[in-house]
């Protein structure tokens, strides 16, 4: 299946600073790219598709100006998390697009952001 | 929009024993597909099972099979001779057929499985 690689795996900040988090397809190009968000001991809750050459879709509820989505390539999306602050806190996971025949999607290993 | 609900949010067998995992979801569409995710505490989203919906025939994967009831909107999954290592997160999830536009998947609150020794 495909290799999806997200850097860093784990993130410490102080509040009011930005983090940015990259995801990235190893062997698989990708006009989009999911990103979900994980609270310790919860389900994952998308936030927003990366879509390659335009603006990311956002889900309801999700501040488009906190986290920044930028799908620079077919290979690389990035979630800036921006003037962070302790309620970002969380374990954030990006994932490739169903393919092949069994509509698997790929998930990265994930990032886990603290924010002091 | 699409639901997917896990009742049981722990659970705990015996090594060797059958487990069996409920999901129940919502959706008002006739096609689309049904997975079960594993996420051991590396955290990796790992996918077990899946399911067509217009399928009639009940996945199965090893030790894994589900029991997919269409009518009754339930998708559960069963785990037959368990294993340490099938201690994990498991969620259910909820996706659109591609030409219902983006492949978003939609998952339950998840059920944390122990297997004990």
């Amino acid at each position: 299946g495909a290799v999806v690689s997200q850097h860093p795996s784990r993130v410490i900040c102080k509040s009011g600073t930005s983090v940015k988090i990259e995801c990235r397809s190893l062997d698989f190009q990708a006009t989009t790219m999911f990103w979900y968000r994980q609270f310790p001991k919860k389900s994952l809750m998308l936030m927003a598709t990366s879509n390659e050459g335009s603006k990311a879709t956002y889900e309801q509820g999700v501040e488009k100006d906190k986290f920044l989505i930028n799908h620079a390539s077919l290979t690389l999306s990035t979630l800036t998390v921006t003037s962070a602050h302790p309620e970002d806190s969380s374990f954030y996971i990006c994932s490739l697009p169903p393919a092949g025949s069994y509509n698997e999607q790929f998930f990265g290993p994930g990032t886990r952001l603290t924010v002091l | 929009a699409q639901t997917v609900t896990q009742s049981q949010p722990e659970m705990s067998v015996q090594e060797a024993e059958t487990v069996t995992l409920s999901c129940t979801y919502d959706t008002s569409e006739s096609n689309y597909y049904l997975f079960w995710y594993k996420q051991p505490p590396s955290r990796q989203m790992i996918l077990v099972i899946r399911q067509e919906a217009y399928k009639q025939q009940n996945a199965t994967e090893n030790r894994f099979s589900v029991n997919f009831q269409k009518a009754a909107k339930s998708f559960s999954l069963k785990i037959s001779d368990s294993q340490l290592g099938d201690t994990a997160m498991y969620f259910c999830a909820f996706m659109k057929p591609k030409y219902q536009g983006a492949q978003k998947l939609v998952f339950g609150q998840g059920t944390r499985l122990t297997i004990n020794p």
